[in-house]
């Protein structure tokens, strides 16, 4: 079935590193991803999304890359602060507007 | 503007209770979802509402779930005879929908559901 999974379930980080989060998605015919933060006892909370036809996309210190070739999503974020302490999750359309949502990647930023 | 809420944050039952867990969508989102997420997992897609189209309802796990959103906004999650296993946090999120390119989801602050 459909599936989207993480390579990295914590990532450890010095405060103003840069950040890398990955993931890989199963259906190649997915046309929209976004990826979502979530800190403890909050809703997830989006970040940035990226539609099938662009290989990168730029926010304000995050940057989403997209490899259609192997299926490989990746969030960016540069001068990690503290506050970017979360649990990450990608997410796919695989149409109808139903998205299907990663396990997610625990990120500790450490002062 | 004011975002998904939902209601109760937090709700311990008994085992064999039904319990009701709402959720006012963002006004004129026309989709609304509900996710489950239990601790440290992701997010478990449970039902979709897309206006007035019958509800996409192939991710609730039993007969025990059920939902209903009237007149297109609020919607009520209902489970019966809950279970341990039922325990976890649901998440609500609202979209534009309309069959656009507004997949964007929020989400809402979730509740907390504690069977014992």
């Amino acid at each position: 079935g459909e599936s989207v999974g993480l390579h990295l379930p914590t990532l450890s980080v010095q405060e103003g590193d840069n950040s890398i989060i990955n993931c890989a998605y199963s259906n190649s015919a997915s046309d929209y991803f976004i990826w979502y933060k979530q800190e403890s006892g909050k809703g997830p909370q989006f970040i940035i999304d990226i539609r099938s036809n662009m290989d990168k996309r730029q926010g304000q210190r995050v940057t989403v890359l997209l490899n259609k070739t192997v299926k490989h999503l990746s969030l960016q974020i540069a001068a990690t602060q503290p506050g970017d302490s979360a649990v990450y999750f990608c997410a796919e359309n695989t149409g109808f507007q139903k998205l299907v949502f990663g396990t997610g990647t625990r990120l500790l930023v450490s002062p | 503007g004011a975002g998904v809420s939902q209601s109760p944050s937090n709700k311990v039952t008994e085992k064999g209770k039904d319990v009701e867990l709402r959720c006012d969508p963002i006004s004129g989102h026309t989709a609304l979802y509900w996710y489950r997420q239990s601790l440290g997992q992701g997010l478990e897609f449970l039902i979709y509402f897309q206006g007035n189209s019958a509800p996409d309802k192939s991710g609730l796990p039993s007969d025990r779930f059920s939902a209903e959103r009237t007149g297109g906004s609020v919607s009520t999650l209902t489970i019966q005879r809950t279970q341990q296993e039922d325990s976890a946090v649901y998440l609500c999120a609202s979209s534009q929908g309309g069959g656009g390119h507004s997949y964007e989801q929020y989400f809402g602050p979730g509740t907390r559901l504690t069977v014992t």
